[in-house]
């Protein structure tokens, strides 16, 4: 267990609905970084926070969005979902930006 | 734009047997990790390379880094059929500034069989 939590584990929605995945990081760290893992795409960064600012982004679809709050979990929302954002979501989080990060369990959404 | 390839994709091999995963990676990096992922389940670090000549070994896995030659390997030893499961290399580009952002392999899914 990396002490990284993700809820929910399982997500089953609908196309054009919206979800919010969300994500508590290890104690003490203070980076989160929001990762997606698709049989297509294979495994991609999407955006990274730290302490509440938005540091990094990735390939991260308009209609998806992310943010950090003042207790350092993290949300990332998704829109409008379409079938092709099946996939596994991971959070992982770190310290600060030069040490290694720890990924969480994951949260799988499938867009139905 | 970094980009990093893995070979092979895929790879079965025999219990017993010796055989090496191989990480390319376009852009300078001064780290690279190396992940394993059992089915569905979160991604397990396994080493992390720091520097140009770095080797790392647990067990029946060792890494190795080349900086000069962008390339690092993944040597199986002896393979056991716990070892089964999908093997991913991920850099750092340094240029992003963000020492933990990573771009990763396609993956090398390993079958090891009795």
């Amino acid at each position: 267990d990396s002490g990284v939590t993700q809820t929910p584990k399982h997500l089953i929605t609908a196309t054009g609905q919206r979800v919010t995945l969300r994500c508590s990081p290890r104690s003490g760290d203070l980076s989160v970084y929001w990762y997606q893992q698709s049989l297509d795409q294979g495994l991609q960064f999407l955006i990274q926070y730290y302490n509440g600012e938005e540091r990094a982004k990735g390939n991260i679809l308009e209609r998806f969005s992310a943010q950090q709050f003042p207790d350092l979990h993290s949300e990332l929302n998704l829109s409008s979902l379409e079938l092709g954002d099946s996939a596994l979501y991971f959070c992982a989080s770190s310290v600060d930006l030069t040490t290694e990060a720890f990924f969480g369990q994951g949260t799988r959404l499938t867009v139905v | 734009e970094l980009k990093v390839e893995q070979n092979p994709l895929f790879l079965s091999m025999q219990e017993g047997k010796n055989y090496t995963i191989y990480c390319n990676y376009s852009t300078t990096s001064d780290r690279l990790y190396w992940y394993r992922q059992d089915p569905g389940k979160s991604l397990e670090s396994l080493f992390v390379l720091l520097s140009n000549g770095a080797v790392k070994q647990e067990g029946r896995l060792m890494a190795s880094l080349d900086t000069k030659a962008r390339l690092s390997t993944l040597h199986i030893t002896a393979a056991v059929h716990d070892l089964s499961a999908t093997y991913f290399c991920a850099v750092v580009d340094p240029r992003t500034g963000t020492a933990s952002k990573l771009t990763f392999g396609t993956g090398t899914r390993l079958q090891v069989t009795l």
